[in-house]
């Protein structure tokens, strides 16, 4: 089992859809990221998180640390926000990450 | 400041020839990490730096892989023998830590492909 969990996989949303994506954790952590990553392979940081709940434009990020699970939502999506999104820990101290699978989201007109 | 540069941004090679990729990182910070994604799956860490040492290596890092960052500043990824295995994106990230929180910046990433 990996340590960490993302869910869905893959995930078609229509303009304007309110898109939500998971992450779960096995594992004790010192923050949560996630991560924006375009074709071509590009990665982008898009939020850290140790607690609570972090907003940046259209994207709202938020974490239980008892539940060990967190949730990135994206409002009124658009076909700019079609990406692989990753969700990834720092494990106990560690400054290196630990990464899920992904997320591959397709925004329609 | 451009942030984090990688090159070559492809290499293509026949198997057991060897290769070097490059990473720069951005100028003032000091852990420089190496990682390593296949297709479908996300990232894996292979080793990081702080300054010019080397602090961790994964298992994944066979002795057929060498990382070196001489002066704190620039990383190279040597590939030796390379095997069919090895084609893969190799990513290089920075960070400068600060009170305890890291934000790591990823460079454009080398795609590799083993004949």
């Amino acid at each position: 089992k990996n340590e960490v969990e993302q869910s869905p996989q893959n995930l078609t949303a229509q303009e304007g859809e309110f898109i939500t994506i998971n992450c779960s954790y096995s594992v004790g952590i010192s923050a949560l990221h996630w991560l924006q990553q375009h074709p071509g392979g590009g990665i982008v940081s898009l939020f850290m998180l140790s607690s609570g709940k972090k907003k940046h434009g259209r994207l709202i990020a938020t974490i239980n640390i008892q539940e060990k699970h967190s949730s990135l939502h994206i409002t009124a999506s658009h076909p700019r926000d079609s990406a692989v999104y990753i969700c990834a820990v720092n494990t106990g101290t560690a400054s290196k990450l630990t990464f899920g699978t992904g997320t591959r989201l397709q925004v329609t007109l | 400041d451009t942030g984090v540069s990688q090159n070559p941004r492809h290499k293509i090679t026949k198997r057991g020839q060897n290769v070097t990729f490059r990473c720069d990182p951005i100028s003032e910070h000091n852990r420089l990490y190496w990682y390593r994604q296949t297709l479908g799956q996300g990232p894996e860490f292979l080793t990081y730096f702080q300054n010019e040492a080397q602090l961790e290596k994964s298992r994944l890092l066979s002795d057929r892989f060498s990382a070196e960052r001489p002066k704190g500043s620039f990383s190279t990824l040597e590939i030796q023998r390379t095997e069919q295995g090895d084609s893969a994106m190799y990513l290089c990230a920075s960070s400068a830590p600060l009170d305890n929180k890291e934000t790591q910046y990823f460079g454009p990433g080398t795609r590799l492909l083993v004949l």
